[in-house]
C-alpha cells in the first residue's frame, strides 16, 4: 500500500517562481524523504527529514514536516527549467525496513 | 565512492521469455538492496529486498524471483515473461535507515 501521497500530481510553473508539493503519509515514520527523477532515469536522494525535525534547507529546497498531520511539503524556491522533474515522496516507517514511495508530482518549469 | 551499475537499460523480450536482469554495487559492504518496479508515470513498488547474502523477502507475490549470489550483486529473474511484467525496473542500495541510491533503470518491454 501507498505510505505516502503527493499532491499534485502535476505542476506546471513560470522559471523564477516557487513550487510547492506536498506529501501525506499513513503511519508513524522514522524519517521521511525526497527524491527527484528525471524521465527515464533513476531518482536521486534530495533530502531527508527525521520525525523529530520540523524544518531542514538544502540550497533552493525547503521541506517540512508535521508529524501531527502526517504530512510534509517540498519547496523549490527560484524555480529553473532544469527542475523539470518528477518528485516523490518516501517514507520509512518506524519498523520497517524499506521504504514506501508516493506516486509522485510531476513538476514542469517553463522558461 | 560508492556506485552502482545497472544492466541492460532497455530490454524487448516476448512474452514467455526467461528474464535476468543484474545489479552491482561498488565500494561499500554488506549493503541492503532493493528491487523497484515502476509503472508509467506512477510511484514504485517495492518487488524485493534483501539485507544479506542469500537473504531474500519478497513483497509482492508474482512472476518474478530474486537472488543474492554475492554481498554486492542482486539478480532479477523470471523463468517466463508475462505482459504484465513490463515496466521500469530499478535497482538500488541502503545503509541502515538513511536514503536510497538507485541505478539507472531498466526498460523492459514484454511483447
Amino acid at each position: 500500500s501507498q505510505q505516502g501521497e503527493e499532491d499534485p500530481q502535476a505542476l506546471s510553473i513560470q522559471e523564477g517562481e516557487n513550487a510547492t508539493m506536498n506529501c501525506s503519509y499513513k503511519t508513524s515514520i522514522n524519517n521521511l524523504q525526497w527524491y527527484r527523477q528525471n524521465s527515464g532515469r533513476g531518482l536521486v536522494h534530495l533530502i531527508l527529514i527525521r520525525s523529530n525535525e520540523r524544518e531542514k534547507h538544502s540550497g533552493r529546497l525547503r521541506v517540512t514536516l508535521d508529524t501531527s498531520k502526517k504530512s510534509s511539503s517540498l519547496l523549490i524556491t527560484a524555480s529553473r527549467a532544469a527542475d523539470t522533474a518528477s518528485y516523490f515522496c518516501a517514507a520509512l516507517s518506524g519498523s520497517a525496513r524499506q521504504l514506501t514511495f508516493g506516486s509522485g508530482t510531476q513538476l514542469t518549469v517553463l522558461p | 565512492s560508492q556506485t552502482i551499475h545497472q544492466w541492460p537499460a532497455t530490454l524487448v523480450q516476448p512474452v514467455g521469455s526467461p528474464l535476468s536482469l543484474e545489479c552491482t554495487v561498488e565500494g561499500t559492504s554488506n549493503p541492503n538492496l532493493y528491487w523497484y518496479r515502476q509503472a508509467a508515470g506512477r510511484g514504485l513498488q517495492l518487488l524485493f529486498y534483501s539485507v544479506g547474502i542469500g537473504q531474500i523477502s519478497s513483497e509482492v507475490p508474482q512472476n518474478l524471483s530474486a537472488s543474492r549470489p554475492q554481498d554486492r550483486q542482486f539478480i532479477l529473474s523470471s523463468k517466463k515473461l508475462l505482459l504484465s511484467d513490463s515496466g521500469f525496473y530499478l535497482c538500488a542500495w541502503r545503509y541502515f535507515n538513511e536514503k536510497l541510491f538507485f541505478g539507472s533503470g531498466t526498460q523492459l518491454s514484454v511483447l
